[in-house]
């Protein structure tokens, strides 16, 4: 399957450090979004980075993809409290029509 | 910001009951997704729903669900009988596009069968 996977499965910091994490997959993708999920809530769609592009920001994000090494990894700079979260990537095939396939995603906690 | 909105957000059901999730995408949004989530697993696809038909499913979407557009704004997912497995987080989501480019999810609606 194409199944994301993120790693650490959980990171806990200091709110001001940076946070990475990292997302391998398995098959040809389209595009790769990661989402971010509060406890108990809704997914947040945070950014997407499609397979012709390497690098991509949005505010404190940083994403990256490798697809020679099928591997991405999202960084937040600056971390603050309100980041804690639970970060999914997922990904679509290269045919761009199937379903986004989750992860099982990175806990991350920020503390003050 | 257009949002897709679920209702109920939380439901509690007997096992073998019949449960409606109802969920309003985004009004431009031609394609439109379930998705469930069990407690501390991934998120899973279930369907996927464009032009009045559904256009994918998984394997986890057997006869037990059905899903809807019985008019132009709502969008649900049906459970016949429910089980104890199917005690989830489900999530709505829809697109403009059929490649997923920036997926709106709902809140969710945990459901819980007892």
């Amino acid at each position: 399957s194409q199944q994301g996977e993120e790693d650490p499965q959980a990171l806990s910091i200091q709110e001001g450090e940076n946070a990475t994490m990292n997302c391998s997959y398995k098959t040809s993708i389209n595009n790769l979004q990661w989402y971010r999920q509060n406890s108990g809530r809704g997914l947040v769609h945070l950014i997407l980075i499609r397979s012709n592009e390497r690098e991509k920001h949005s505010g404190r994000l940083r994403v990256t993809l490798d697809t020679s090494k099928k591997s991405s990894s999202l960084l937040i700079t600056a971390s603050r409290a309100a980041d804690t979260a639970s970060y999914f990537c997922a990904t679509v095939s290269f045919s761009g029509n199937t379903p986004l396939v989750f992860g099982k995603g990175t806990r991350l906690s920020v503390i003050a | 910001e257009p949002e897709v909105t679920q209702t109920p957000s939380h439901q509690v059901t007997q096992m073998g009951q019949e449960v409606i999730l109802r969920c309003v995408p985004i009004s431009n949004h031609l394609y439109f997704y379930w998705y469930r989530q069990i407690l501390g697993q991934k998120v899973e696809f279930l369907v996927s729903f464009y032009n009045n038909e559904i256009s994918e499913k998984s394997e986890i979407f057997d006869d037990q669900f059905s899903v809807e557009r019985p008019d132009g704004s709502n969008f649900t997912l049906k459970i016949r009988s429910t089980k104890l497995e199917d005690s989830a987080m489900y999530f709505c989501a829809s697109s403009e596009r059929p490649d997923y480019t920036e997926a709106f999810f709902g809140q969710g609606t945990r459901l819980t069968v007892v």
